[in-house]
């Protein structure tokens, strides 16, 4: 069955530390589609990257970096220099367009970042 | 460009009794997507709506219930009421599906409804 692990349940470090967010999926399907989103306190949850599963290539974006690994299940999620405004929860994601629906996210249990000034 | 509404933002209701949220997607935005968000369950998918046709479920008991209008608003609805149902509510729109690699899921959030069941 489709799962996604955040195994870090809370992590917390001071400015300017590198921090990475880990995920773990499982899917049976060869088509699959992997997201990170933030959810700040206000409650929205806000898109940060979408990878489908025939594009391993990493990214990056500012401070943020994504390494996807499909060897390993894994699509973990990197934070240079972290800042205080980057303190929020983070889930990853992942959809299965033809079997779950293209809308259907199956979140994980999400990482909650606390960056001490 | 307005953002996804949902309203209310907070309600608090009994048992056993029903409750009616409401949702206004970014404009042009077709598909509406319901999630529900608890401590112990986590982010849920309840169900999703596309031109005014439920297009997916997800695992919940028929007291939870849907629906869109035909300018694409929703409005989700659940009724008899139980402790459990209390948890934050979350509405998401995405642009219309055109092809196997759009629409993959890149959904825009509202701030949701947080419902409190006593």
């Amino acid at each position: 069955a489709q799962k996604v692990t955040q195994a870090q349940t809370e992590i917390s470090v001071v400015e300017k530390e590198d921090v990475t967010l880990d995920c773990v999926y499982e899917t049976r399907d060869t088509t699959y589609y992997l997201f990170w989103y933030k959810q700040p306190p206000s409650g929205e949850l806000v898109f940060l990257i979408r990878r489908n599963s025939f594009d391993e290539q990493n990214e990056i974006s500012g401070r943020y970096s994504w390494n996807f690994q499909k060897s390993t299940s894994s699509f973990n999620f990197t934070i240079t220099a972290s800042q205080v405004v980057d303190s929020a929860v983070y889930f990853c994601a992942l959809s299965e367009p033809f079997s779950g629906g293209y809308n259907k996210l199956i979140f994980g249990a999400g990482t909650r970042l606390a960056v001490h000034p | 460009k307005a953002g996804v509404t949902q309203t209310p933002r907070y309600l608090i209701k009994t048992r056993g009794q029903q409750v009616t949220l409401s949702c206004s997607p970014i404009s042009g935005h077709r598909s509406v997507s319901w999630y529900q968000q608890t401590p112990g369950q986590g982010l849920q998918f309840l169900f999703e709506y596309f031109s005014e046709t439920q297009r997916n479920k997800g695992n919940f008991p028929g007291r939870f219930s849907g629906r869109q209008f035909s300018n694409s608003r929703s409005e989700m609805n659940v009724s008899t009421l139980e402790l459990g149902d209390s948890a934050l509510y979350l509405c998401a729109s995405s642009v219309p599906l055109a092809g196997a690699s759009s629409n993959t899921g890149e959904l825009f959030f509202g701030e949701g409804s947080r419902l409190t069941v006593l």
